[in-house]
């Protein structure tokens, strides 16, 4: 079965430190993966997929087939950047997986 | 061009009651969903309706139920509701039948059970 895990519930770091959201995955197929970004008391909205290969508001996220993981990462956290970050599985057919969730708190 | 709406965004109701979560999405999606958000379990699908005419379950459906009232709509009925059933509801869509492709998500219903 597929499924996500998100092993931090809660990450904090310092306005400008470098943060990393872990995502890994457990499926044998090509899935699709996807970062969802949930603001407080807002929508989730769409932050990256892996297949665009595109930074959004400078997160970037690497597909690791071999490590089955689709990590987040930002060079230098904003304190804007503080919401809760959801990974997401899909594969054509099927229907999403998301993880748990981790909560990015930023700093000043 | 609104995207999915969903009403109402609060509401606090009694064990035992019914009520229905309205959800419209003017984007022209074929598939539309329920999920549950709750604390530590990220969010968890409920019902889904991969085209007009069709519902099928997802990972909890069991105290709901779901009617795709036109492409547009797909409402999310509790005909007893339950303690358990408090939790932030969001209905989402997309534009394929199923699978890759981004969902895009209503604000949210906050429900509560007493």
């Amino acid at each position: 079965a597929q499924r996500v895990t998100q092993p931090e519930k809660l990450l904090s770091v310092f306005k400008g430190a470098p943060v990393e959201l872990k995502c890994n995955y457990s499926y044998s197929g090509s899935p699709e993966l996807f970062w969802y970004v949930q603001y407080s008391r807002q929508r989730l909205q769409l932050l990256l997929r892996h297949i665009s290969r595109e930074s959004i508001k400078g997160f970037t996220a690497d597909l690791n087939k071999g490590e089955t993981s689709f990590h987040l990462k930002k060079p230098f956290a904003q304190e804007e950047d503080s919401a809760m970050y959801y990974c997401a599985l899909a594969e054509y057919g099927q229907n999403f997986v998301f993880g748990p969730g981790t909560r990015l708190s930023v700093l000043p | 061009n609104a995207g999915v709406t969903q009403t109402p965004k609060f509401q606090v109701l009694k064990t035992g009651q019914s009520m229905t979560l309205q959800c419209a999405q003017d984007m022209n999606h074929n598939s539309m969903y329920w999920y549950r958000q709750d604390p530590g379990m990220g969010l968890r699908l409920i019902y889904y309706s991969a085209s007009e005419g069709t519902t099928d379950k997802g990972e909890v459906p069991n105290g709901y139920n779901v009617s795709r009232l036109n492409k547009r709509e797909f409402s999310l009925r509790l005909e007893s509701a339950a303690p358990s059933q408090t939790s932030v509801y969001f209905c989402a869509s997309s534009i394929g039948e199923r699978g890759n492709q981004p969902q895009h998500f209503g604000d949210g219903t906050r429900l509560s059970i007493l």
